[in-house]
């Protein structure tokens, strides 16, 4: 079993759709867990972060993470054509560790 | 803001060339980090150095090696190119634990390297 599964998609949604993204992992060690978002040509950056369980949420997007089911969760609210990028969800066991990614989501928003 | 620069954004060698990927960043960052992304591999752990002159081997480090002589600058390193090492690099760093303890990882623009 991987570390940390991740749907591949491609996943296409019309403008304004609410879009899930998710991740399982099976180690339950993990305390960190990020979310980076990868637009073609480009390196990730990040793009929400949360420590343990729990929710945030930044603007449109939410950030959801449920360590009893070792599952995390990224919404995007009224979804854009700039939302257009893969997403690839990360964890670790603490700052120093290097982190552990899924192998990301390719989302295409249509207008 | 972080820049983390990867010197060459394309490359294309021949199998059994030298290849050096150098990767600079500006932010004081102790800890930096080589990956390589693939189609359906998704992003994969070479090397990490945590210090000038320390190492780490990563998930897959068969093939590469390393060179942090200086703080700000890691080198991957293609001793003998071959096609299988056609791929997306990626080069990152994080200040140490101390500092910032989210792990969060700044890349760079990537190097994309083929091997005839």
């Amino acid at each position: 079993q991987k570390e940390v599964e991740q749907d591949p998609g491609p996943l296409s949604v019309p403008e304004g759709a609410i879009v899930s993204l998710n991740c399982t992992y099976s180690n339950s060690a993990f305390q960190y867990f990020m979310w980076y978002r990868q637009y073609s040509r480009k390196g990730p950056e990040l793009l929400m972060y949360t420590y343990s369980s729990g929710n945030k949420e930044d603007g449109r997007f939410t950030a959801q993470v449920d360590k009893s089911s070792k599952y995390i969760s990224l919404f995007i609210r009224d979804s854009q054509p700039s939302d257009s990028a893969t997403y690839l969800c990360a964890m670790t066991f603490s700052g120093n560790t290097p982190l552990v990614f899924g192998k990301g989501t390719r989302l295409s928003v249509i207008a | 803001d972080v820049k983390v620069t990867q010197s060459s954004r394309y490359l294309v060698k021949r199998t059994g060339e030298k290849v050096f990927l150098e990767c600079v960043q500006d932010m004081d960052h102790e800890n930096m980090f080589w990956y390589r992304q693939d189609p359906g591999l998704g992003l994969r752990l070479i090397y990490f150095s945590y210090d000038v002159k320390m190492k780490e081997k990563g998930d897959i480090p068969e093939g590469y090696s390393v060179s942090r002589e200086k703080k700000e600058r890691f080198s991957l390193i293609l001793e003998s190119a071959s096609t299988n090492q056609t791929s997306m690099y990626l080069c990152a760093s994080t200040p140490p634990s101390g500092r910032v303890d989210t792990g969060e990882l700044f890349f760079g623009e990537g190097s994309r390297l083929t091997v005839l």
